[in-house]
């Protein structure tokens, strides 16, 4: 069965120092999703992505976020200059259609420690 | 604002009891209702998930209630085994987005 991939599963890293995570979609699905989840928190939403450009984003997703689709299988979330309180899972998701009765496949995820 | 709101934070049922779980919403545009389960180290995987339109949706032990003039959506898992513990997440979504929003989800145990 085709599934979300995503690396690292683990990232630490250094406050102020920029981080990119990376997602490799199912293939054959065009929207993509970035969520994260703080420890014991709820899931929230960060920004979705079609065909190049960015279709919502929240409030979470400041200037210090970016997403990427930098060739036809990986999809990228870059942190600038990371925080203390960036720290959390961060998921990646992807689904066929866009429209929320489509499910959003969601990939293990990567936690991000910032130190 | 909190869009989705879920309870109880944990629970703990003896194995072939009933668990339930229960969700309330604010917005009344939301149009689809999904069930997530979380194992630890994996993703949110859709478990069940339910459109306005009806008030019940069963799957095999996994049963949606909806009340949409209450704002609420239930979760219940009936025969509860040790295999079904992990975390719930309610979600909810308008028709024309997709962000969903999750509730702040659930931890259950089962007892064998």
């Amino acid at each position: 069965e085709p599934e979300v991939t995503q690396t690292p599963s683990h990232q630490v890293t250094q406050m102020g120092q920029e981080v990119i995570l990376r997602c490799v979609p199912i293939s054959n699905h065009l929207y993509f999703y970035w969520y994260r989840q703080i420890l014991g928190q709820k899931v929230e939403f960060l920004v979705s992505f079609y065909n190049n450009e960015i279709s919502e984003k929240s409030e979470i997703f400041d200037d210090q976020f970016s997403v990427e689709r930098p060739d036809g299988s990986n999809f990228t979330l870059k942190i600038r200059s990371t925080k203390l309180e960036d720290s959390a899972m961060y998921f990646c998701a992807s689904s066929q259609d866009y429209s929320s009765y489509n499910e959003q496949f969601f990939g293990p995820g990567t936690r991000l420690t910032v130190l | 604002q909190q869009q989705v709101k879920q309870s109880p934070q944990s629970l703990i049922v003896q194995k072939g009891g009933i668990s339930i779980i229960n969700c309330a919403y604010e917005n009344t545009a939301f149009d689809y209702f999904p069930w997530y389960q979380q194992f630890p180290g994996k993703g949110p995987a859709l478990l069940i998930a339910i459109r306005p339109d009806v008030s019940e949706k069963k799957e095999g032990r996994f049963t949606i209630s909806f009340n949409k003039s209450a704002k609420q959506f239930s979760l219940h898992i009936m025969d509860s085994q040790p295999g079904d513990s992990a975390t719930y997440f309610c979600a909810a979504s308008i028709n024309t987005g997709n962000q969903f929003y999750f509730g702040t989800g659930t931890s259950l145990t089962v007892i064998p």
